[in-house]
């Protein structure tokens, strides 16, 4: 069963300090994954895309790596901002006809001043 | 992410009563998706359009009908069989492997 889990399952840092976020799936034949972002209250917004033979890929304060053998992902956050808290979405799209994206349950971040 | 608008933002209905939540994208794409979110928890899918006239059914799909006229369009409606529908509703379309989402309805049954 194609499934994407994704931890922590919420994180509180100070304004300022690092984290990282965890993407776990089992879909398969992969064809890419991304981080999204979602305010509350708002559709979610894609920071990165992943194909498989991309390792890594940054955007702004955001940096995603993705080891496709071991079918992990993560999502680094450098210098973290109070307009950073959110959901952070991990969704893994698969090579087939049909419903071809799995979302991961998300992480809600709460980043403190 | 611009393209897909939802409407409305927010909509009250009363029990056995049914609603119709609108989604409408300019992007030209081909395949259109509802999804709905519950406090804390991932989009669970409902139904999903892959061509005009075609949908199929999700993981969540009991309660809930839809419709694809329209490229443009897929609405979504909640029936008075959906026992518990409230909940944030979220459209999106996709191309090309990316998923572009509305900016949600969040529906509140009073």
């Amino acid at each position: 069963k194609n499934q994407v889990e994704q931890s922590p399952q919420s994180l509180i840092i100070l304004e300022g300090k690092n984290c990282t976020l965890q993407c776990n799936y089992t879909v398969s034949p992969f064809s890419n994954l991304r981080w999204y972002k979602q305010d509350t209250g708002r559709g979610p917004v894609s920071l990165t895309i992943m194909t498989f033979s991309e390792n890594t890929k940054s955007n702004g304060r955001y940096t995603a790596t993705l080891d496709a053998d071991t079918k992990q992902s993560s999502l680094h956050i450098t210098a973290s901002q109070l307009s950073d808290s959110a959901s952070y979405i991990c969704v893994v799209s698969a090579v087939n006809y049909g419903q071809n994206f799995v979302f991961g349950p998300g992480t809600r971040l709460s980043v403190l001043p | 992410d611009g393209g897909i608008t939802q409407s409305p933002k927010y909509l009250f209905r009363k029990e056995g009563q049914n609603v119709t939540l609108s989604c409408e994208q300019n992007l030209n794409h081909d395949a259109m998706y509802w999804y709905r979110q519950d406090p804390g928890q991932g989009l669970r899918l409902i139904y999903y359009s892959q061509i005009v006239n075609d949908f199929q059914k999700g993981d969540i799909a009991e309660g809930y009908s839809v419709s694809r006229e329209k490229k443009e369009s897929f609405p979504l409606t909640v029936t008075s069989a959906q026992k518990n529908p409230t909940a944030f509703y979220l459209c999106a379309s996709t191309r090309t492997g990316r998923a572009f989402f509305g900016q949600g309805t969040r529906l509140t049954v009073v």
